[in-house]
């Protein structure tokens, strides 16, 4: 079976902090990929990685970078966290365009 | 750039009765997935469809995908408790495997 760790589940942060969300795999998947959910409007795409050391922005990534040094891990990083980043943060797998593996998730606050 | 619209955004209904779910993409997908979402859970896939026209079932479950391509179905057959979760859409799009979700059809079933 596929496996997707996300580092925590429940993080609480102050505004202004710096924010680092870990996700491992352990299936040597080379297409990494960062996803919130918000209610009503389902899973948005922060950033992708599809290699070591490469990374594509996704459809909402204003106030997030990446970093993959290692295949396996892909971390997302929130520069200077603010409210409007309180989200559920999804760390998925996709193994050559067919399903994506979902880590549990991270529901993060920032207050 | 490519959106996904999925609905209704809530469904309630009865135990026994059914359940249908509609996605509509703006531009032509290469495939769509369907993923359900337990309560507290992560996205799990249920199924990919690639072919125009296809139809898939998984015992109460079936899928549908549309001859143009840029739409899908998702109904459920006499629905059971176990049913309830939110059940996305994604359709794929470019390289790299990249989904771009529905926003998501929270289901709740009242035994």
């Amino acid at each position: 079976d596929v496996k997707v760790t996300q580092s925590s589940r429940y993080l609480v942060k102050r505004t202004g902090e710096k924010v680092f969300l870990e996700c491992v795999q352990d299936m040597d998947h080379e297409n990494m990929f960062w996803y919130r959910q918000d209610p009503g409007l389902g899973l948005r795409l922060i950033y992708f990685s599809y290699d070591v050391k490469m990374k594509e922005k996704g459809d909402i990534p204003e106030g997030y970078s990446v970093s993959r040094e290692k295949k396996e891990r892909f971390s997302l990083i929130l520069e200077s966290a603010s409210t409007n980043q309180t989200s559920m943060y999804l760390c998925a797998t996709i193994y050559r365009g067919t399903e994506a593996f979902f880590g549990q998730g991270t529901r993060l606050t920032v207050v | 750039g490519q959106q996904v619209m999925q609905i209704p955004q809530y469904q309630h209904v009865q135990e026994g009765e059914d359940f249908t779910t509609y996605c509509n993409s703006s531009t032509t997908l290469s495939n769509i997935q369907w993923y359900k979402q337990r309560p507290g859970g992560h996205p799990v896939f249920l199924i990919q469809l690639v072919k125009s026209g296809e139809v898939k079932k998984q015992k109460r479950l079936t899928f549908q995908f549309g001859e143009a391509k840029k739409n899908s179905s998702l109904h459920i057959t006499a629905t059971q408790t176990t049913d309830v979760g939110t059940y996305f859409c994604a359709g794929s799009r470019g390289s790299y495997g990249k989904l771009t979700f529905g926003q998501g059809t929270i289901l709740t079933v009242h035994p």
